[in-house]
């Protein structure tokens, strides 16, 4: 159980143009998701908060126009990479936090989707 | 503001040696400590969860500790595989913040 999934698991695209990621709970219903996204060698770092039927929390330095998030459904976020650059290239990784979690502070992670921007 | 720092970054051990892997934080006054494993290129699996009033978890191979005095945790394998092999991020936090280590780097050479 608790099953996260991402699609695309890897994505190439042209400097300028737009993409899609998107993050679904499998098997619960999560009323937050969080968006992460870790260069090499590098830490996972919280890009935005992600919250049902409500706008996204991002966290400092991050442009909220660049990355579109949209949480429609209790299984569903989208991180849409606006006019993305090469130095949006990164490993974006989501988590989903269970509606019904009883004593279990625990998110659960998707598999990641890599992002390459030439 | 809340920093994690994990020591060695690599390391490399033989088949069948007991290992400790160590996380710092700054912050004592913490929620949760979490264990992570990752492969390369993928996501995170959770290994273990120290809830801030425990002091310990075990699961199989694994036991994590942690220590708010110190602010210290260590992630103790026994017996290390080759599948053990991975990168191992710890992270602190609630369910809404984690803030994460760089993690270590585990190669186990069989």
């Amino acid at each position: 159980g608790a099953v996260v999934s991402q699609h695309p698991s890897w994505v190439i695209c042209k400097s300028g143009t737009s993409v899609k990621i998107e993050c679904r709970s499998l098997d619960f219903q999560a009323t937050t998701m969080f968006w992460y996204r870790q260069f090499p060698k590098q830490s996972l770092m919280l890009m935005a908060t992600s919250n049902e039927g409500s706008k996204a929390t991002y966290e400092q330095g991050v442009e909220k126009d660049k990355f579109l998030i949209n949480h429609a459904s209790l299984t569903l976020s989208t991180l849409t990479v606006t006019s993305a650059h090469p130095e949006d290239s990164s490993f974006y990784i989501c988590s989903a936090l269970p509606r019904d979690r009883g004593f279990t502070d625990t998110q659960y992670f998707g598999p990641g989707t890599r992002l390459t921007v030439l | 503001k809340q920093e994690v720092t994990q020591i060695p970054a690599a390391l490399s051990v033989p088949e069948g040696e007991n290992l400790v892997l160590n996380c710092s934080f700054t912050d004592s006054a913490i929620y949760n400590l979490q264990w992570f494993r990752q492969d390369p290129g993928k996501g995170l699996t959770s290994l273990l969860l120290i809830q801030s009033s425990q002091r310990e978890q075990t699961s199989g191979r694994l036991n994590a500790s942690l220590d708010k005095s110190s602010g210290r945790s260590t992630l103790y394998i026994a017996a290390s595989q080759p599948g053990d092999s991975a990168t191992y991020l710890c992270a602190m936090g609630g369910s809404y913040q984690l803030t994460f280590g760089k993690g270590t780097k585990l190669s186990v050479i069989p």
